[in-house]
């Protein structure tokens, strides 16, 4: 059974860097394929693709967002992390981890997300 | 601004039929799969259909997808009350980075 949980602060400062966690089980991001991405949903919005990180290291990053954002991974813990620094309160939205496979292209799992708010 | 283009909303009653349709380019939809995601109230998106046409587990055989050039669609027969909700097609552009579109909200009269 595929599962994905966010965790990380629900309130952050504005400038103040963002630090999430996504944990996950029932696969290994160590295998030949398996990706994890993260995709954020500001109230009332639409979805907005931030980063993914690959099995074999390779990180891809939203190009409006690249120079603030940082995606890594801790295959022992099945924990991937995304960072974004000089938050906003523009930044204020539902973030999502989810599971990509290169062969269905798709997210397939979805964690339930973690509302992060950028206030003073 | 989304990558994608789809309609803010659509509507049909009970037991009807309504497509949805998801407007891209030859760098994202063009050369790659299309997905969508069910979106009920407060909860998270809900993979629907993959690599253009196919279903995972579990979802119904009334929903379906197509892909057309730089553009897909998403129908749905046999509407239900359940089945409002926001959807939202994705795919990759071609540096393997995703986009998604805006966004259509269902309505089921």
């Amino acid at each position: 059974q595929v599962t994905l949980r966010e965790s990380g602060p629900a309130l952050v400062k504005p400038t103040q860097t963002l630090t999430l966690t996504c944990t996950f089980s029932g696969f290994s991001l160590s295998t030949s394929g398996m990706c994890v991405s993260w995709i954020r949903q500001p109230p009332g919005k639409a979805l907005e693709w931030l980063a993914l990180i690959d099995w074999d290291d390779d990180k891809y990053y939203s190009t409006s967002l690249k120079t603030r954002l940082t995606i890594s991974k801790d295959t022992s813990k099945n924990q991937v992390v995304l960072t974004m620094t000089n938050m906003d309160p523009v930044d204020t939205a539902t973030y999502y981890c989810a599971r990509v496979q290169t062969g269905g292209h798709a997210f397939d799992y979805w964690g339930q997300g973690t509302l992060v708010t950028v206030s003073s | 601004q989304s990558v994608l283009t789809q309609p803010p909303s659509v509507s049909a009653a009970p037991g009807q039929k309504v497509t949805i349709s998801c407007s891209g380019s030859s760098s994202n939809i063009g050369n790659n799969y299309v997905s969508w995601y069910q979106q009920l109230p407060g909860t998270a998106p809900k993979l629907l259909i993959y690599e253009n046409n196919k279903r995972p587990s579990g979802i119904p055989d009334r929903f379906s997808g197509s892909k057309s050039g730089t553009s897909a669609t998403l129908g749905i027969t046999g509407l239900q009350t359940g089945d409002e909700a926001d959807y939202y097609c994705g795919t990759w552009d071609s540096s393997l980075r995703g986009v998604f579109g805006g966004g259509t909200k269902l309505t089921v009269l």
